[in-house]
């Protein structure tokens, strides 16, 4: 059984540009969400989407959003990059709720 | 707001001896409670998980946590540390009604030595 896709794994971007992160989610898993990695401050919540609908949301700008497909797969977006904004995103998915999220490898994003 | 506290960013044991990872959570409703490990440049695994249905719950690689709801703790811990063992490990929660949303501690580093 396949795990949670990440792709890509490592992208390096300049200032001011926009990113696309994908995620295909484990065959049947319709919540998916999307968390952010920094050492500085850990694991954040960005967003969670269940059946193409955000359910969810974290508290992070507006340069951050996310969508979801009808077939679970879904993408993050960040615009105008920031320096800040280099971290590990990880997506995860569930099967339904309270159930505990698979997660994937995750995107290491670095703006330069 | 509902959360978790980890007690020690830093723990470190010899092989062969017990880990004890702290987490403590705080919420007005029963909680749904997680434990992962992270190893380098890795995603997150779960280890196991607390769903109200028994409070000593056990997981994967050897690991059990022991839900106190009196306490409002769920500590992990392995009878005998293995040098495989050394990761980073998250708890979390999700809180009833609160969406699917998990909300995780800041990570206890565990060290094992020979």
């Amino acid at each position: 059984k396949a795990g949670v896709t990440q792709t890509p794994r490592y992208l390096i971007k300049t200032r001011g540009q926009q990113v696309t992160l994908s995620c295909s989610p484990i065959s049947g898993h319709r919540s998916v969400s999307w968390y952010q990695q920094t050492p500085g401050q850990g694991l954040q919540f960005l967003f969670e989407y269940f059946s193409e609908t955000q359910r969810n949301k974290g508290n992070f700008p507006g340069r951050f959003s996310g969508r979801q497909f009808s077939n679970s797969r879904s993408e993050m977006n960040v615009s105008t990059l920031e320096l800040g904004d280099s971290a590990l995103y990880l997506c995860a998915s569930s099967l339904q709720e309270n159930y505990g999220y698979t997660f994937g490898s995750g995107t290491r994003l670095t703006v330069v | 707001a509902q959360s978790v506290t980890q007690l020690g960013s830093h723990v470190s044991v010899s092989e062969g001896a017990l880990v004890l990872l702290r987490c403590n959570y705080s919420s007005s409703v029963p909680p749904y409670l997680f434990w992962y490990v992270q190893y380098p440049n890795q995603g997150l695994q779960l280890l196991l998980k607390y769903t109200s249905a028994a409070t000593l719950v056990k997981g994967i690689n050897g690991f059990e946590a022991e839900f106190k709801k009196s306490e409002t703790s769920f500590h992990l811990t392995k009878p005998s540390a293995h040098m495989s063992d050394a990761a980073e490990y998250f708890c979390a929660v999700i809180v009833t009604g609160g969406g699917n949303k998990l909300t995780f501690g800041t990570g206890t580093q565990l060290k094992v030595e020979l």
